[in-house]
């Protein structure tokens, strides 16, 4: 699987948006990109994911640039219950299945 | 309907000792994943069952690490002759399938061995 560069924090304000940026310059034309986020010691949960097109669900935004080799998640009004570790993932998951979380990026969203 | 359920949620063990963990995927999810979580670090993949199949134990860390799921349901991870090392939040994950399908994780078990 590609690898992936994020930051290891960031911080938003609530009702903003926060934009949480990721590298994936090695990504193979069947991997997708995955993010999951990790609140506190709960189980990582999922948030979107796609391949060429940018996609929006109830939750977020993933825009992915045209050589695929970044991409933004959006949360287009953060809340303090948005607080958590957000992970870029990259996964051939039609062959390997496995998501590869490395270290992620810990958003903390204040007053 | 219910979600992936783990137990025990935790586990306490003297080293060398053997344990059993437990993972309750959703019912009709067919691929089941494991985990294993370090302090402060992502989950790390060990091992996943398509159905009853295990194609891939890459993550395994040493042949003390073994997974069955018999039925292509419940599944359970044994760790034989524990080591201080073992010790971490291990986690399940069901899908509906293999390929690109949203993970669900369950609670985790936390594993201390003393």
């Amino acid at each position: 699987d590609a690898k992936t560069t994020q930051p290891t924090s960031m911080d938003c304000a609530e009702g903003r948006a926060a934009n949480l940026p990721c590298n994936h310059s090695t990504i193979s034309g069947n991997e997708y990109v995955y993010w999951y986020r990790q609140i506190h010691s709960q189980g990582p949960q999922y948030i979107i994911h796609g391949l060429k097109n940018n996609e929006t669900n109830e939750m977020a935004s993933l825009i992915i640039t045209e050589d695929r080799k970044s991409s933004t998640l959006i949360l287009p009004h953060a809340t303090l219950r948005d607080t958590a570790v957000y992970y870029c993932i990259v996964s051939d998951t039609g062959t390997a299945s496995k998501l590869t979380f490395g270290t992620g990026t810990r958003l903390q969203v204040t007053l | 309907g219910a979600g992936v359920s783990q137990s025990p949620r935790y586990k306490v063990t003297k080293r060398g000792q053997d344990v059993t963990l437990r993972c309750d995927p959703i019912s009709s999810h067919a691929t089941l994943y494991w985990y294993q979580q370090a302090l402060g670090q992502g989950p790390e993949f060990l091992t996943y069952f398509n159905y009853e199949a295990q194609p891939d134990k890459s993550g395994l860390p040493s042949d003390r690490f073994s997974a069955e799921r018999p039925e292509g349901s419940i599944s359970t991870l044994t760790i034989q002759r524990t080591e201080q090392r073992d010790s971490a939040m291990y986690r399940c994950a069901s899908s509906l399938d293999r390929g690109p399908y949203e993970q669900y994780f369950g609670p985790g078990t936390r594993l201390t061995v003393t």
